[in-house]
């Protein structure tokens, strides 16, 4: 099923472990994002990229670094997990905003992390 | 900068009752707007959107929503709901221009009760 897949769907880590969550879409969209969710905070940017080739910081980007591997690919690393990072993280990917017509965001089932 | 608030975190409704969940946005230019709904352990599915035209929107599951441009308002109602429409749903907006992503409210938690 065409889709974003995410990899991988829980995680444990200690704190000042790293980790990568990988993030697949097959959409052939421009456009893919990392968001995480907070209970009672909604779900809040924080990286994206726009293109291949190119990453933008969105409103939460601090301990977090991203790579855009190919077209299809976005991943998200934790350099050292803090427990302030534990959440859930959601990938997302979109057509191009702007594109007619517009489809909006696919999320892929999320990653359920936590750093004790 | 965009903003989105959804008045009411939580909404206990009865089952086959109607149902309206709130959601007001801020932006200084022209948007788009959506609703996502979560169920329990499960990722964001779409449940409607406004992109131009008519102000009425329906979408999947007997949901509508209304945008109201002069109360920048965008709420989301049902006229009768039942329990497996109890979930997580989520307001949304994103510039037109796209320079900016999708921004999301804190949510409203649907509790529909037999």
């Amino acid at each position: 099923n065409a889709g974003v897949t995410q990899t991988p769907k829980f995680q444990v880590l200690k704190t000042g472990q790293s980790m990568t969550l990988q993030c697949a879409q097959d959409m052939n969209h421009n456009s893919m994002y990392w968001y995480r969710q907070d209970p009672g905070m909604g779900l809040r940017l924080i990286y994206y990229s726009a293109s291949e080739g190119t990453t933008d910081k969105g409103e939460v980007p601090n301990g977090y670094n991203v790579s855009r591997l190919n077209k299809r690919e976005f991943s998200l690393r934790l350099e050292s997990a803090a427990p302030s990072q534990t959440s859930v993280y959601f990938c997302a990917s979109s057509q191009t905003p702007g594109t007619k017509p517009y489809y909006g965001y696919t999320f892929g089932s999320g990653t359920r992390l936590t750093v004790v | 900068a965009q903003s989105v608030t959804q008045l009411d975190s939580q909404v206990p409704v009865f089952e086959e009752a109607p149902v309206e969940l709130r959601c007001n946005y801020s932006s200084s230019v022209s948007v788009y707007l959506f609703w996502y709904v979560q169920y329990p352990n499960q990722g964001l599915q779409l449940l409607l959107k406004y992109l131009s035209g008519s102000t009425l929107v329906k979408g999947i599951n007997g949901f509508e929503a209304e945008f109201n441009k002069s109360q920048t308002s965008f709420h989301l109602r049902k006229p009768s709901v039942h329990i497996s429409d109890t979930a997580e749903y989520f307001c949304a907006v994103s510039e037109k221009s796209g320079r900016r992503a999708l921004t999301f409210g804190s949510g409203t938690r649907l509790q529909v009760q037999p």
